[in-house]
């Protein structure tokens, strides 16, 4: 199982370029969850789909913050145009749902964005 | 809605001392409750985890035992090494919340030789 997987791990980028973080989930998961965490702010959901599904983008913070899930094993989240203050580490996790049990999350590495 | 209060970091202890993390939640229901742990640089990881009042979840020597009638899953560790200098999340996830999980804070644990 290779877990969670992100690209990039680094991303430094000017102030207005547009930004894409990549996500691949865990086979057979069937929620992904993006996260943003900060020292000022922490851990941020920002959006989660299921089954391809956004279900809830009350986190993103404004217009600039785009996802999409065009498949089961393959998630973007875009920033466009990125400013300095989106500089964080980003997170995705999956899950799977089950009717019994626990129903931990699997995170990523995370991508490190730096925006200048 | 639910809610996750974690005891504030950041915690310093010399190693091999006894670790004692707080958390309390608020949930609609009945929530199955985790600790996770994010190492420098890493992502988080699920240390343990209880899906049921009075239930014990334990891995690589912590402990947290799922109180309803207090609404606490504090973790505990009665010797700490340098190697367990990490962020410590607490979390709920009810199936009925539509899927997501409800964190805490963060406590950030330094253990010093």
């Amino acid at each position: 199982d290779a877990g969670v997987i992100q690209s990039p791990r680094h991303e430094v980028t000017e102030m207005g370029q547009e930004v894409t973080l990549r996500c691949k989930p865990i086979s057979g998961h069937d929620y992904l969850f993006w996260y943003r965490q900060t020292m000022m702010r922490g851990l941020e959901l920002l959006i989660y789909f299921n089954n391809n599904v956004p279900i809830d983008d009350s986190g993103m913070p404004e217009d600039r913050f785009s996802a999409k899930m065009p498949n089961a094993s393959f998630s973007t989240l875009k920033i466009q145009p990125s400013e300095p203050r989106d500089s964080a580490v980003y997170f995705c996790a999956s899950r799977i749902r089950r009717t019994s049990g626990t129903n931990e999350q699997f995170f990523g590495p995370g991508t490190r964005l730096t925006v200048l | 809605g639910n809610s996750v209060t974690q005891m504030e970091g950041p915690v310093t202890l010399s190693e091999e001392a006894f670790l004692t993390i707080n958390c309390t939640y608020t949930a609609t229901g009945y929530p199955s409750l985790f600790w996770y742990v994010q190492y420098p640089g890493e992502g988080l990881q699920l240390l343990l985890k209880a899906t049921k009042a009075d239930d014990k979840g334990s891995n690589k020597g912590f402990e947290a035992t799922y109180r309803k009638e207090t609404t606490s899953f504090h973790l505990e560790k009665g010797s700490v090494q340098v190697s367990d200098s990490a962020v410590y999340f607490c979390a709920l996830s009810e199936d009925t919340n539509a899927g997501k999980s409800t964190f805490g804070d963060g406590t950030t644990l330094t253990v010093k030789p």
